[in-house]
């Protein structure tokens, strides 16, 4: 596709349950990257996928959080017995290797833990 | 302190007004800024991006970056209603794709 396509653009889920959020990055792009928005809080990192490379998952907040990309292409961000505290929404972007400025984000996954 | 600074508070100015925005940051190893724009419910999209210090303009936008400072600045001259959007900063150093966000302004422009 065009660009980076994220689904669902909305998950409302029961504290505890698991979810999975998929990412679809633009074709050709090595770089995947997850990033959290939450309200006030600006875009925090979470995990950096770099071709066949170890994945970067140093942002993740704890151990509920893991991310897998399959193929170099689709990931997917799975958390774990959700709290609260994980409502937020979630980005992906995707990029071309080593490159600073060509980030292009999807339009997220909107979150809510209730 | 984290790495880059960006007071959030939201900013209503006049259609046609300059508006001015800035981030500080504390890591001396960026040497790429880039300021992106973020409409309701999409994902940010790259606006200006700098390397090192200096100017950059662009149409109505002016980027500037002050290593020296640890300062950037975003302007937008002419300012319209389309311009109503959450300006976030953003920048990343060599040998590291990741890049560290400002919270963000949300600016509104009044017709």
């Amino acid at each position: 596709g065009a660009g980076v396509s994220q689904s669902p653009s909305n998950k409302v889920t029961e504290k505890g349950k698991d979810v999975e959020l998929r990412c679809d990055p633009i074709s050709g792009h090595t770089a995947l990257y997850w990033y959290r928005q939450s309200l006030g809080q600006g875009l925090e990192f979470l995990i950096y996928f770099q071709g066949n490379s170890a994945p970067d998952k140093s942002g993740l907040p704890s151990d509920r959080f893991s991310a897998e990309r399959t193929g170099g292409s689709v990931s997917t961000l799975t958390i774990q017995r959700t709290q609260q505290e994980d409502s937020a929404v979630y980005l992906c972007a995707s990029s071309l290797a080593r490159d600073h400025y060509g980030y292009t984000f999807g339009s997220g996954t909107r979150l809510t833990v209730v | 302190q984290k790495e880059v600074e960006q007071d959030p508070g939201p900013l209503s100015v006049p259609e046609g007004a300059i508006v001015s925005l800035n981030c500080t940051y504390s890591n001396s190893a960026f040497q790429y800024f880039m300021w992106y724009r973020q409409y309701s419910r999409k994902g940010p999209e790259l606006l200006m991006y700098t390397y090192s210090s200096g100017n950059k303009e662009d149409g109505r936008f002016t980027a500037q970056v002050d290593k020296s400072s640890k300062y950037i600045s975003l302007f937008i001259r002419d300012s319209q209603p389309s311009d109503s959007a959450t300006y976030l900063c953003a920048m990343s150093g060599n040998g590291n794709n990741r890049l560290a966000f400002g919270k963000g302004n949300q600016v509104v422009v009044i017709p």
